[in-house]
């Protein structure tokens, strides 16, 4: 149980577009989801923390306008990365608990994305 | 910055042979979480320990948690090659919902 699917797995595109990357639980109901950025050989910094139907709460240093974040229901939160650029280039991860305060947080299998 | 620190960075053991990586953090906690990532892949949960516990095992995982000095370690015994990936401490805090990552050690099992 305890499934998170995020997709698409790997996007390639131009400078300038913008890439929409979904992350859905499976089998259960995710009131919370995270969204995480991970440079190569690094460690995962988390982004913004996503609640079901209520605006996402972006880390310090994130562009809540670059970075858009849509948990429209219990099992969807979209991140989409606007007018992405060659720095925007990252592995994305999303994550979800199926009760607050309730770990540990499932994962995806993240979405590597690449703006050439 | 909340985020913890792993070490070493970077073990390579025979296989058979035990790996531990330790993981110091700077905040009080709530739990403190393992988890491995194969390279380019999400993130696997091992196991997890409350700030309470000072030790926990699973199968070949054991974990213990010293909260007076802010650091855990994870020790993986009869290694495997399968074993192979980075592994990353994570912790929370009580009322908080979010994880901060340790910056991970990257382990290599040699056959």
């Amino acid at each position: 149980g305890a499934v998170v699917s995020q997709h698409p797995s790997w996007v390639i595109c131009k400078s300038g577009t913008s890439v929409k990357i979904e992350c859905r639980s499976l089998d259960f109901q995710a009131t919370t989801m995270f969204w995480y950025r991970q440079f190569p050989k690094q460690s995962l910094m988390l982004m913004a923390t996503s609640n079901e139907g209520s605006k996402a709460t972006y880390e310090q240093g994130v562009e809540k306008d670059k970075f858009l974040i849509n948990h429209a229901s219990l099992t969807l939160s979209t991140l989409t990365v606007t007018s992405a650029h060659p720095e925007d280039s990252s592995f994305y991860i999303c994550s979800a608990l199926d009760r607050p305060g309730n770990q540990p947080q499932h994962f995806g299998d993240g979405t590597r994305l690449s703006i050439l | 910055s909340q985020q913890g620190e792993e070490d070493p960075q970077a073990l390579s053991i025979q296989e058979g042979e035990n790996a531990t990586m330790n993981c110091s953090y700077k905040t009080s906690i709530n739990n403190l979480q393992w988890y491995r990532q194969n390279s380019g892949r999400g993130l696997v949960h091992l196991i997890l320990i409350r700030s309470n516990e000072r030790e926990k095992h699973s199968g070949r995982l054991r974990v213990t948690l010293d909260t007076s000095k802010k650091s855990s370690s994870l020790l993986i015994t009869a290694s495997r090659a399968a074993d192979t990936a980075s592994y990353f401490c994570a912790t929370d805090a009580t009322g908080a919902n979010n994880l901060f990552f340790g910056t991970g050690t990257r382990l290599t099992v040699i056959p």
